[in-house]
């Protein structure tokens, strides 16, 4: 099985900041998915951004954009001009392109936004 | 349409109670999922159902039985569960093949076990 890991189990930033989330992962894969999501307190899991492993191009949406380093299996998130709103659990996660249908997560990362 | 939901969203019952917790998605999915997830921790795969027929089953208890009567539904049926399985239970779902690739995740049903 994959491995994830999110080795900073706690994050902060002062608003407006820019924070940088770290998430490296394991495979023998070439082909893969990689994906952040975002669970606020008691609130539904969203997806913030994803990233296609044959794609060089690093995602990016609004202010969240990724540094995806395929020889490294590094996968990070930066957040810009951070908001109170960003305040949530990140969780990086995983899928293979050939068994398809299971996605493995890291341990996440809880950030708290500094007012 | 890009909503998963599920019912109820609490739950409390007894070690001797049978009950089921709902998950409907409208998006064509033919991936679905449960979870279990516990305070600040990574949802843990429960089952996958792809084309309505189970795929993964993480070893789960018995005690936990999922249905997928239809390509739009899935059930999760709790009997005699302990206290340590309350939780938050999570289900998702995607594409079971091809764009987009990502997961899709209900609100999720908090189970308290007593």
């Amino acid at each position: 099985a994959q491995t994830v890991t999110q080795s900073q189990p706690e994050m902060s930033v002062q608003e407006a900041e820019t924070v940088t989330l770290s998430c490296t992962y394991d495979t023998s894969e070439s082909d893969y998915y990689l994906f952040w999501y975002k669970q606020p307190p008691s609130r539904q899991m969203i997806l913030v951004i994803r990233q296609e492993a044959y794609k060089q191009q690093n995602a990016t949406e609004n202010r969240f954009s990724v540094n995806f380093q395929k020889a490294a299996k590094s996968f990070s998130l930066k957040i810009s001009d951070s908001q109170l709103g960003d305040a949530a659990m990140y969780f990086c996660a995983y899928r293979s392109s050939d068994t398809g249908n299971q996605f493995y997560f890291g341990t996440g990362t809880s950030l708290t936004v500094i007012p | 349409d890009t909503e998963v939901t599920q019912t109820p969203k609490h739950l409390v019952m007894g070690m001797t109670n049978k009950k089921s917790l709902k998950c409907e998605q409208h998006m064509g999915h033919r991936a679905m999922y449960w979870y279990k997830q516990k305070a600040k921790k990574p949802p843990e795969l429960m089952f996958v159902y792809s084309y309505e027929k189970l795929s993964i089953n993480e070893s789960v208890p018995s005690r936990f039985s999922p249905e997928c009567p239809n390509s739009s539904l899935l059930n999760l049926h709790l009997h005699a569960l302990q206290p340590e399985d309350s939780a938050l239970y999570l289900c998702a779902s995607s594409q079971a093949a091809g764009a987009p690739y990502e997961q899709y995740f209900g609100p999720g049903t908090r189970l308290t076990v007593t």
